[in-house]
């Protein structure tokens, strides 16, 4: 399976304790996202890497979360302190941005999400 | 300000009907896309169709067309023959020239296909 792959797909922790998140996006594609999606909302965007350049956050990263993408493949999303309201699905999303491609919509391509629980 | 609004919280129809999902969007930058996505109960995001802001033709994937709007500023699906499997949460997402290629999400659309 190429496609965007996440891990854990569940995470069960304890209010107070650090989780991290894996997501492994699709080989060729340059550009990597996270998203948080809680129940009967759509995905909220939290931020992207451009590479292993992380280009944008937004407000909803707080200072207790941290995304890296060290060598531009693989990309961790680490939040530190959890509390209860960061239950949620966090999903990884991967797209192919300029280069050689001559169809491209730019459109991204999910991970299956890693669903947290914060007890 | 919410950026897509999709007004139909939850949709009802019969197999082999077609039926329009709504959604209408709020930007002021000349070049855009806009997206539709399905995500049934399993989670993950499908990415169903796409339509630029520059398009003269409405986007047509299949079953699934999007009625575009610009001076509206609509993007509804329309998904015409539905099917049982059809029945998934769909998301309208937009993606703005300056925004780096992320997209901003509706809250979506709760389909319900019935025999």
């Amino acid at each position: 399976d190429t496609g965007v792959s996440q891990d854990p797909r569940h995470k069960i922790t304890k209010r107070g304790q650090n989780v991290t998140f894996r997501c492994d996006p699709i080989s060729e594609h340059n550009r990597l996202y996270w998203y948080r999606q809680t129940l009967g909302q759509g995905p909220e965007f939290l931020t992207y890497f451009q590479n292993e350049a992380q280009l944008e956050k937004s407000r909803l990263l707080s200072d207790r979360f941290s995304a890296e993408r060290p060598k531009g493949s693989f990309s961790t999303l680490e939040i530190q302190r959890t509390e209860q309201g960061d239950s949620a699905m966090y999903l990884c999303a991967s797209s192919l941005v300029g280069g050689l491609a001559t169809t491209n919509t730019g459109e991204l391509f999910f991970g299956e999400g890693s669903r947290l629980t914060v007890l | 300000a919410q950026k897509i609004t999709q007004t139909q919280p939850g949709m009802f129809v019969q197999e082999k009907e077609a039926v329009t999902l709504d959604c209408t969007y709020d930007t002021s930058d000349p070049s855009y896309g806009l997206f539709w996505y399905k995500q049934p109960s399993s989670g993950e995001m499908i990415f169903l169709i796409y339509q630029g802001s520059y398009d003269q033709q409405n986007a047509t994937e299949g079953r699934y067309s999007l009625n575009f709007q610009k001076a509206r500023k609509s993007a509804n699906l329309v998904i015409s023959a539905s099917q049982l499997g059809d029945s998934a949460m769909y998301f309208c997402a937009m993606r703005e020239r300056n925004s780096g290629y992320a997209l901003n999400f509706g809250k979506g659309t709760s389909l319900l296909v019935t025999p």
